[in-house]
């Protein structure tokens, strides 16, 4: 039972867009959400993190949207540049469990120039 | 990802063969987890440990065995290997309390292919 899904595969888009990287939950009880960065042979690095008791969070070119009610977040960048490229990884935490990650399945992001 | 290091980083095992993934973190957390990442699947929690002393399973952990007898280390052993067990492993490592996200560190990962 996938409790963090994210449903595409794979986005394209231009550089100078925005990227927007949609993930959904299925517990109500997670406490924290975050998006993590990976390159290829590197391992995730984090990127941004939301509180269940907020509705967003930006940093730079990059914002975290969630939406309680619909057990939905996404990520937007805004604009997108090609050094963006890269798997991008939804995650979850329970209360309590700090580095307990449940992750998305990811979405290849590929920014063309 | 820095702090967190992992060896090897690439291995070939035979099927039955029995072999010990090493990772160590120098940043004195207390928190330490294997994943295992699989396409389509992303990462998924195989054992953690929230101090020396202290293990337990996550979501995969058949076919896996963990100790943590010093905060530092963190070893991932396979018993007997299967082809199923072919994927690409990361540790992490984190404080125990406080932790949004920002302080969970991931090993550059270990590719493990069992023929």
């Amino acid at each position: 039972d996938q409790q963090v899904k994210q449903n595409s595969p794979s986005l394209s888009v231009q550089e100078g867009r925005i990227s927007i990287l949609n993930c959904d939950y299925t517990n109500s009880m997670f406490d924290y959400f975050l998006w993590y960065k990976k390159y290829p042979a590197e391992g995730p690095t984090f990127l941004i993190s939301i509180s269940s008791i907020k509705d967003k969070n930006e940093d730079g070119r990059f914002t975290v949207f969630l939406n309680k009610s619909a057990k939905h977040l996404s990520l937007h960048i805004v604009p997108s540049q090609p050094g963006d490229s890269a798997v991008y990884f939804c995650a979850a935490l329970f209360a309590g469990n700090t580095g307990k990650l449940i992750f998305g399945q990811g979405t290849t992001l590929q920014v063309k120039p | 990802n820095a702090g967190v290091t992992q060896t090897p980083k690439f291995q070939v095992l035979k099927t039955g063969q029995s072999m010990t993934l090493q990772c160590a973190q120098d940043m004195n957390h207390e928190y330490m987890s294997w994943y295992r990442q699989d396409p389509g699947m992303g990462l998924r929690l195989i054992h953690y440990s929230v101090g020396a002393g202290i293990t337990d399973q996550g979501e995969v952990p058949n076919g896996y065995n963990v100790s943590r007898s010093t905060t530092e280390d963190f070893p991932l052993r396979l018993l007997s290997a299967a082809p199923s067990q072919t994927s690409v492993y990361f540790c992490a490592s984190s404080r125990l309390q406080g932790s949004s996200g920002n302080t969970i560190y991931f090993g550059e990962g270990s590719w493990l292919t069992v023929v």
